[in-house]
């Protein structure tokens, strides 16, 4: 079936710095790839997505490749900022459904 | 454009009480329907999905159910909650029309049970 790890966290980061968040999955055909973000006491919220090989999703500065070969879709920002804190979910498409990692938690301080 | 509406927010229950929580979208018609759970630490569990009216295919064998009496309302339900159902519940819908890939979430039902 199919199935999405990502990277542990939690992941603290100081204001400016560099983030990845890795994400690797296992699946049948050819799934899109999503990252969605979960801001506090909240509910998700997509963030950018892939539906093929090799396409960069992209979107508040945050960018994941779809790597076929490798089968992953990383998320990196190059700057991040403290109203980035969120927890962030890496998921792809299945037949009807999405199916999540476990979630990274991500906290920016200034 | 669509909206989703999820309530209760915030829901404290006993033990062995009942369990009602609703979601709805507006400004689309026939939508795909769905319930997650998360619980504290832990990633999204799917619960139930839903293609159609009277249409429910249950991922996870539990004490919850799940409903839906009309195209765009999705009733989660339980008659004796445990402890264990504890957790923030998510409704979200796709469109079909545009795939079943993206989901919009509601802002979520946290329950705690006593």
């Amino acid at each position: 079936g199919n199935s999405v790890t990502q990277m542990e966290g939690p992941v603290t980061l100081s204001e400016e710095a560099f983030l990845t968040i890795n994400c690797t999955y296992t699946a049948t055909g050819y799934p899109s790839l999503f990252w969605y973000v979960q801001y506090p006491g909240e509910g998700l919220q997509l963030l950018l997505k892939a539906t093929k090989a090799d396409d960069k999703g992209s979107n508040k500065g945050f960018e994941a490749t779809y790597r076929k070969e490798t089968t992953s879709f990383h998320l990196e920002k190059g700057s991040v900022q403290v109203s980035d804190s969120a927890v962030y979910f890496c998921a792809l498409s299945g037949a009807s459904r999405l199916t999540f990692g476990e979630g990274t938690q991500l906290t920016v301080n200034p | 454009s669509q909206t989703i509406h999820q309530w209760p927010a915030t829901l404290v229950q006993p033990v062995g009480s009942p369990l009602s929580l609703e979601c709805t979208v507006e400004g689309t018609s026939n939508p795909n329907l769905y319930w997650y759970r998360q619980a504290a630490g832990r990633g999204l569990q799917l619960l139930f999905y839903s293609v159609g009216i009277g249409q429910i295919s249950s991922e996870v064998p539990q004490n919850l159910s799940a409903s839906r009496p009309q195209d765009r309302q999705f009733i989660l339900s339980s008659k004796k909650l445990l402890l264990s159902d504890s957790g923030f519940y998510l409704c979200a819908w796709s469109s079909r029309t545009r795939g079943a890939n993206v989901l919009t979430f509601g802002a979520g039902s946290r329950l705690t049970v006593l």
